[in-house]
């Protein structure tokens, strides 16, 4: 089955600097990448996705690359701000057809914006 | 629309007993997959539900189990709870086509003692 490796597990960043967060995955065929944000005590809220046949994506402060020949993906926030604190998320899916999939995810990052 | 919703928010069980965790998707949504969530092993899908079929399964004991009704509501029991059950459960629900977004419940934290 797929297999998502995430990194780093803790990130700490000083407001307004970048912070970066990668993700490798082993199925070849996975072609479905969401990020997921997770508030302590709170519900896992997606924030980006992206799906294989695009190279990268962005919205506003957040940008994820996708690497298919790597297998790998990151997440990129820029002007981070004390709110982005939370854990991040990667997760990666295959195609199983009929409409049905199943997301593997990372470990997840806890990410630290310093004031 | 209402978000997906799951009740109960807590549950302490001792080990043996069962447990059944309900949840609602948002309106419409025909897809529901449930996650266990943990400090050590973090998300891992349990199982998918279709319209009241199951379509996809983790790599979880038989004492694991679901089912989704005809409104697209869904259960999950635990039977012969062990410590190591004690978790955050998450449901999330999606239309049901490929790959849409996943929208997560609140959670049902259990605690097995």
């Amino acid at each position: 089955g797929e297999n998502v490796e995430q990194h780093p597990s803790t990130l700490s960043v000083q407001e307004g600097d970048s912070a970066v967060i990668k993700c490798t995955y082993s199925d070849s065929a996975s072609n479905y990448f969401p990020w997921y944000k997770q508030e302590l005590g709170k519900r896992p809220q997606l924030i980006i996705d992206i799906r294989s046949n695009v190279g990268e994506k962005k919205d506003q402060r957040i940008a994820v690359t996708l690497n298919k020949t790597a297998k790998h993906f990151s997440l990129h926030i820029t002007e981070t701000q004390p709110e982005d604190s939370a854990v991040y998320f990667c997760a990666a899916s295959p195609p199983r057809g009929a409409g049905s999939y199943q997301l593997t995810f990372g470990k997840g990052t806890k990410l630290s914006v310093i004031p | 629309k209402a978000g997906v919703t799951q009740t109960p928010r807590y549950l302490i069980k001792t080990r043996g007993q069962q447990v059944t965790l309900s949840c609602s998707p948002i309106s419409g949504h025909r897809s529901v997959s449930w996650y266990q969530q943990t400090p050590g092993q973090g998300l891992q899908f349990l199982f998918e539900y279709f319209s009241e079929t199951q379509r996809n399964k983790g790599n979880f004991p038989g004492r694991f189990s679901g089912r989704q009704f005809s409104n697209s509501r869904s259960e999950m029991n635990v039977s012969t709870l062990e410590l190591g059950d004690s978790a955050l459960y998450l449901c999330a629900s999606r239309a049901g086509n490929v790959q849409e977004t996943q929208y997560f419940g609140p959670g049902t934290r259990l605690l097995v003692l």
